[in-house]
């Protein structure tokens, strides 16, 4: 059974239109975290919630937002598109951020920019 | 530079054999560092936890070492299988520092 669900898988967008990406988890977990991750490059942390509290990485541009209405659901919302943010966004949820937690990232939403 | 190096960037290997990918990293001190294994199109998953005092932990046929003196870590893959085609990435946990990846495809 999917545990950290994301949609869509494909996203197709135009230059400068918003879009919203989606991940809902069914593991009650406390944290989830956005990634982005381009070809042949590390996953890089965009932004994470614990609970409510968002935690922004330094280096996200403002571009870049997020939501979490509750704790199924966390959203990425990429106010302006360009070029350069075709990539694939990886969603991930952690019970807590302690040591030994184990973080479960779901299938990712592979974005492309027209 | 990267916190995460690792080597090599992409490896072929015959079904059935061995190999190891080497994870080299900055990050210090730290306490958690962790492999994951990420198929194409899919979301990474959790291969191997260790901590700054574990020298080696292991999964089925995937063994993960650690010299924290030499700040190196190690993936073996045993009698290597086709699906065990993937990415590998190590990724030092406490500042969720993600290497690369070793690209790893196994030919029957």
């Amino acid at each position: 059974d999917a545990m950290v669900i994301q949609n869509p898988r494909y996203q197709v967008t135009q230059f400068g239109k918003p879009v919203t990406l989606s991940c809902s988890q069914t593991l009650n977990h406390n944290v989830m975290y956005w990634y982005q991750q381009k070809s042949s490059q590390a996953p890089k942390l965009l932004f994470h919630y614990y609970d409510k509290d968002f935690n922004n990485e330094a280096d996200t541009p403002d571009n870049f937002q997020s939501r979490r209405p509750n704790t199924s659901f966390c959203f990425l919302d990429i106010r302006s598109p360009g070029l350069g943010d075709a990539a694939m966004y990886l969603c991930a949820t952690s019970r807590d951020q302690g040591l030994q937690e184990t973080q479960y990232f779901g299938p990712g939403t592979r974005l492309l920019v027209l | 530079k990267n916190q995460v190096e690792q080597s090599p960037q992409s490896l072929i290997i015959l079904e059935g054999k061995n190999c190891t990918l080497q994870c080299n990293y900055t990050v210090s001190p730290f306490s958690n560092l962790r492999w994951y294994k990420q198929d194409t199109g899919r979301g990474p998953v959790s291969l191997t936890i260790m901590t700054f005092s574990e020298n080696t932990k292991s999964n089925g046929r995937y063994t993960a070492t650690l010299d924290a003196d030499t700040k190196q870590s190690s993936l073996h893959i045993t009698a290597s299988q086709l699906s065990d085609s993937a990415s590998y990435i190590c990724v030092v946990w406490d500042r969720l520092a993600f290497g690369k990846g070793n690209q790893v495809v196994v030919i029957p």
